[in-house]
């Protein structure tokens, strides 16, 4: 069983739609959650860590279930430049800040 | 705008050779990680260096290996190339070593091995 697993879509919506991608990890001492964000041959960036409260940042809601060992990332009003691959991301606990990375889920946002 | 930066951006090698990558890590940040990403995965963990100590090695064979320096840049070195080292190899940085800091990446190397 892969550590992190996400669906790799792709995800093709029209602007303005609302998309959630969903992910599940396999360590359930993991303790950081993050998702990425990765344009075309570009390097992985933070888009926003993921609390156990949930958390919004924005259009960008993220959710954590410990329970079900699973990650999700909603995206409101959607936007042509949101078109990415979205990491899902997760610390391995014996490493500290050894990050984790699911294949990513690919969004494309079509006016 | 990442302060993490790599050099070289692109490299072509041929089998068996041996690579040489260098990153300068964000002002500040004392670890530094490096990853490889092959096309349609996401990145793979290789190893992390804290205070110029190996401080982790993901599933990489010894050709992998690395250093970091007393001003916290580092170098990744692959010996005996192969085909399947051809990828993105990525370094971020960090404030630390602890849980919840999260990794800030470089512009990446693309390693293609002919």
């Amino acid at each position: 069983r892969k550590e992190v697993e996400q669906d790799p879509g792709p995800f093709n919506v029209p602007e303005g739609a609302t998309v959630a991608f969903n992910c599940t990890y396999s360590n359930s001492a993991s303790q950081s959650f993050f998702w990425y964000r990765q344009d075309c041959r570009k390097e992985p960036k933070l888009l926003m860590s993921v609390y156990s409260s949930g958390n919004e940042d924005g259009r960008f809601t993220a959710q954590l279930n410990r329970a079900s060992q699973y990650i999700s990332l909603l995206i409101r009003d959607s936007k042509l430049s949101d078109s990415a691959t979205y990491l899902c991301v997760v610390n391995d606990p014996e490493y500290g800040n050894k990050l984790v990375f699911g294949a990513g889920t690919i969004l494309r946002v079509k006016s | 705008e990442t302060g993490v930066t790599q050099s070289p951006t692109h490299l072509i090698k041929t089998r068996g050779q041996q690579v040489t990558l260098r990153c300068s890590s964000q002002s500040g940040h004392n670890t530094v990680s490096w990853y490889q990403q092959a096309l349609g995965q996401g990145p793979q963990f290789i190893f992390q260096y804290y205070r110029e100590e190996e401080n982790g090695r993901g599933n990489f064979p010894p050709r992998f290996s690395g250093l970091q320096f007393p001003n916290y840049s580092s170098e990744l070195n692959v010996n005996a190339l192969e085909l399947d080292d051809s990828a993105l190899y990525l370094c971020a940085s960090s404030l630390a070593i602890g849980e919840g800091s999260p990794l800030h990446f470089g512009n990446g190397t693309r390693l293609t091995v002919t």
